[in-house]
């Protein structure tokens, strides 16, 4: 157990939908980051937030917006979905801002838009 | 650009070793991972390097080379629970990873 928390675990929804996915950090990490990861594409970075700020983005879509509160839990929402943005979405946290030399995933959240 | 290239599969007996190599081409270089991840599972740490040369941990191994833009990683006395994919990631100017598409190992008796 890395102690990253994701929930939910799976997800189906339908194209055009919104969902919301979360992530709990590890206690005392106040990076968070978002990835996805297809299997055509590999792990893609999304986002990443450092105590409560954004610190950095990578390829997210402009229908996908995410947000870390106070308390380090992160949320990342997607909106208008389509069959393409099936896929796993991971979240990993790290204590550093700069990432340090590892990074803790969670177990995931496979999301299914049909 | 950033490219991180990897082969796709390799497959190996138990008890051997294998060399699984990456290469990459990125704007900058603050660190080299490697990941281990079994199907629907998360990614978990296995190495880090950030100067040229080898990190040995147990049973798995690390080769940097910041010139040749090449690392490696090196697995001995294999097992079967080793059947997995290797993901080499690499941090560049950022602070996020990016990753190769990954290495899938089965590993037969």
């Amino acid at each position: 157990d890395s102690g990253v928390t994701q929930t939910p675990k799976h997800l189906i929804t339908a194209t055009g939908q919104r969902v919301t996915l979360r992530c709990s950090p590890r206690s005392g990490d106040l990076s968070v980051y978002w990835y996805q990861q297809s299997l055509d594409q590999g792990l893609q970075f999304l986002i990443q937030y450092y105590n409560g700020e954004e610190r950095a983005k990578g390829n997210i879509l402009e229908r996908f917006s995410a947000q870390q509160f106070p308390d380090l839990h992160s949320e990342l929402n997607l909106s208008s979905l389509e069959l393409g943005d099936s896929a796993l979405y991971f979240c990993a946290s790290s204590a550093e801002g700069d990432g340090g030399t590892e990074a803790f995933f969670g177990q995931g959240t496979r999301l299914t838009v049909v | 650009g950033q490219n991180i290239d990897q082969p796709t599969e390799m497959t190996a007996t138990e008890g051997a070793i294998v060399q699984i190599n990456c290469t990459y081409q990125t704007s900058g270089f603050n660190g080299l991972f490697w990941y281990q991840q079994h199907a629907g599972e998360a990614p978990t740490f296995l190495s880090y390097n950030v100067l040229d040369g080898l990190e040995e941990k147990g049973r798995f191994s690390s080769f940097l080379s910041r010139s040749k833009g090449y690392s490696y990683l090196l697995l001995k006395e294999l097992q079967m629970k080793d059947s997995a994919s290797y993901l080499c990631a690499v941090r560049d100017t950022g602070t996020a990873l990016i990753f190769g598409k990954g290495t899938t190992l089965s590993v037969s008796s």
